[in-house]
């Protein structure tokens, strides 16, 4: 298993720009998040899905959006980029199956400047 | 909301020596807490769980404590090894099954 990818790895984004960061899970979880980590500080929810076709806005979603068509798919789409949204994005991918708690499992990455 | 904080940005610790890292949390109605390992430039890396049934859980070098009562999280590891330098968070659940994470405290191991 690949476990959770996150394409592109890096990418810079001009202001108002567009651009949809991809996540991809081949656990067969039903859960799946977007989290944000500025420099120095911990994960802040943007957008979660607990099932295909169920989109759920987190802690800090304003500027982003997302669609969940498949269980294996989550991207995160950036309307019009803005340099507050200059931050690394974690993708992760859970199964309340497995337990009854959520383990969540962590893509590597995608790095976003906007300049 | 939920607040999870940690009481020290970084730990500097020698090669062989136990670390311990510190988190507290101010949600009564967290359940499940998790210790995650962040190397540069990756995601964080699933370490050690506990539930808020238990006080005391332990892996291989690894041990996390939870002090309900004071509302605290620690994760100490046996015999620091280089390998172990990364920044490590803690999150805590809820009943919504949504992860809320600490700040992060850097540990750096001197050879």
């Amino acid at each position: 298993n690949a476990g959770v990818t996150q394409t592109p790895k890096f990418r810079i984004l001009k202001i108002g720009q567009s651009m949809t960061l991809q996540c991809t899970q081949d656990m067969n979880h039903n859960y799946m998040y977007w989290y944000r980590q500025d420099p120095g500080m911990g994960l802040k929810l943007i957008y979660y899905s607990v099932g295909a076709g169920i989109t759920d806005k987190g802690e800090v979603p304003n500027g982003y959006n997302v669609s969940r068509s498949t269980t294996e798919d989550f991207p995160l789409r950036l309307e019009l980029a803005a340099p507050s949204q200059t931050s690394v994005y974690f993708c992760a991918s859970g199964s309340l199956l497995a337990s009854s708690y959520n383990e969540q499992f962590f893509g590597p990455g995608t790095r976003l400047t906007v300049l | 909301g939920e607040n999870v904080g940690l009481h020290l940005p970084t730990l500097s610790v020698q090669e062989g020596d136990n670390s311990i890292i510190n988190c507290a949390y101010s949600n009564s109605a967290s359940d499940y807490f998790i210790w995650y390992k962040q190397e540069s430039g990756k995601g964080p890396q699933f370490i050690i769980d506990i539930r808020s049934n238990m006080d005391k859980r332990q892996g291989q070098r690894v041990t996390v404590l939870l002090n309900k009562t004071v509302k605290h999280l620690s994760l100490q590891i046996a015999a620091t090894q280089p390998g172990d330098s990364a920044v490590y968070f803690c999150a805590t659940q809820d009943a919504g099954n949504m992860l809320t994470f600490g700040g992060g405290t850097r540990l750096m191991v001197k050879p």
